[in-house]
């Protein structure tokens, strides 16, 4: 089964502040049909989940440039350039190539 | 709008079954995968079992394989979860999630198991 570790667990920010998350895979996440399928949701408190980035980089529709995703294989990174009050909350990675595993999520904080 | 409305929690002693339910609506449902995942108190998300458009795939996670069965009816817009043989480890909040990129989510319906 492929496990995804996410680095920080906890992320400490000021406003204005670029933060970068960590999502690691225990294998390949590149398809055989040449896609790779790692997503990364944002979890406000009270709130379910909603996907900001798909495919690791493509943005959702409605979800501010500021948040960027990279990566390929088995390592990607979620990017917030200019973190703002309303990105607070526990941010995932999901990978959808080999059944579906979420990431252990990472807690971004005011500092 | 799209909507997807969950129902269908509760409590429930250990060892019974419960059955939930998800409404969609503001999309074409029967074109899309659809998800399970669940959220104990406190804890993060886990993915608990996924659907192809036609049924024809089906996947779950090692904690609920034998326990769970996902199914849908496309007419009637509805995925469903039949969960046996609950443990108290199966408390959580369930989410139903729509497209393989989980693009959409519900609100959730509280499954309890406790004697």
């Amino acid at each position: 089964d492929v496990v995804l570790t996410q680095t920080p667990p906890t992320l400490s920010a000021t406003i204005g502040q670029s933060v970068s998350i960590s999502c690691r895979s225990s294998q390949s996440l590149l398809h055989s049909n040449g896609n790779t399928y790692l997503n990364w949701l944002l979890q406000r408190p009270g709130q379910p989940p909603q996907l900001l980035i798909y495919l690791v980089s493509r943005l959702e529709s409605g979800v501010p440039n500021r948040f960027s995703g990279s990566g390929s294989g088995t390592d990607f990174t979620l990017k917030i350039s200019g973190v703002e009050a309303e990105d607070l909350g526990v941010y995932y990675c999901v990978q959808s190539t080999h059944a579906r595993t979420f990431g252990g999520g990472t807690k971004l904080e005011l500092k | 709008e799209v909507q997807l409305v969950e129902s269908g929690g509760g409590l429930v002693q250990p060892g019974r079954s419960l059955k939930l339910s998800c409404l969609a609506s503001g999309f074409t449902f029967s074109n899309y995968g659809m998800n399970w995942i669940r959220q104990a108190p406190g804890k993060g998300l886990e993915w608990v079992a996924s659907i192809s458009s036609s049924s024809s795939y089906i996947y779950y996670a090692d904690t609920v394989k034998g326990r769970f069965t996902i199914s849908r009816d496309n007419a009637k817009n509805t995925l469903y979860l039949q969960m046996t043989s609950l443990r108290s480890e199966d408390t959580a909040l369930y989410y139903c999630a729509g497209t393989t990129t989980f693009a959409y989510w519900g609100q959730g319906t509280l499954v309890t198991v406790s004697s």
